[in-house]
């Protein structure tokens, strides 16, 4: 299995401007997770999604901010409009079962956005 | 409040030595316990995971422990190599939220 991909890997943008993430999670999990990792915060959880539905959104700091997930095998996360305050690095992942079970969580590359 | 520290920050190494990095939480309950390893540019990978009745958990030259009495966990890298040259980040599970409680991370370097 290639695991989770992520594209872009990089994302420069103007203050403003509509942001698309995408990912690909391993076959065969049934959640999915988008987290935000920042210098001063770390990772943090923006939504997760259980077999293709959103379950816990707390995470998402605006209405900027949306994801979906049309399918298994596809998730988004759009930002729009974009803000400077945005610039971090955006993980996906995705984990056969909740971090209650002991599943392990894979992670993808990331993308690192940066809004101007 | 769930939170998950760590220390050191930053940790500077020779290669071929050991070391030990620190976690310590207030998330309770908790469901795991999980120790990371980011590489520069790269997603985390996981190394370990422990569950409340584990003591220590490893993984080749990585070696967890968890003392769920007084909430606190480590990690500790045998005869270090440059390859080991990473962030790790401990991550607990809360039971009551079912989500993750990551730390911010202990950056390590080892120079040859």
């Amino acid at each position: 299995d290639a695991g989770v991909i992520q594209s872009p890997r990089h994302e420069v943008t103007e203050m403003g401007q509509e942001v698309t993430l995408r990912c690909k999670p391993i076959s065969g999990h049934d959640y999915l997770f988008w987290y935000r990792q920042t210098m001063m915060r770390g990772l943090e959880l923006l939504i997760y999604f259980n077999n293709n539905v959103p379950i816990d959104d707390s995470g998402m700091p605006e209405d900027r901010f949306s994801a979906k997930m049309p399918n298994a095998s596809f998730s988004t996360l759009k930002i729009q409009p974009s803000e400077p305050r945005d610039s971090a690095v955006y993980f996906c992942a995705s984990s056969p079962g909740t971090s209650a079970t002991n599943e392990k969580l894979f992670f993808g590359s990331g993308t690192q956005l940066s809004v101007l | 409040k769930n939170q998950v520290e760590q220390s050191p920050q930053s940790l500077i190494i020779l290669e071929g030595k050991n070391c030990t990095l620190q976690c310590n939480y207030t998330v309770s309950p908790f469901s795991n316990l999980r120790w990371y390893k980011q590489d520069t540019g790269r997603g985390p990978v996981s190394l370990t995971i422990m569950t409340f009745s584990e003591n220590t958990k490893s993984n080749g030259r990585y070696t967890a422990t968890l003392d769920a009495d007084t909430k606190q966990s480590s990690l500790h890298i045998t005869a270090s190599q440059l390859s080991d040259s990473a962030s790790y980040i401990c991550v607990v599970s809360s039971l009551s939220t079912d989500k993750l409680i990551f730390g911010t991370g202990t950056r390590l370097q080892v120079f040859p």
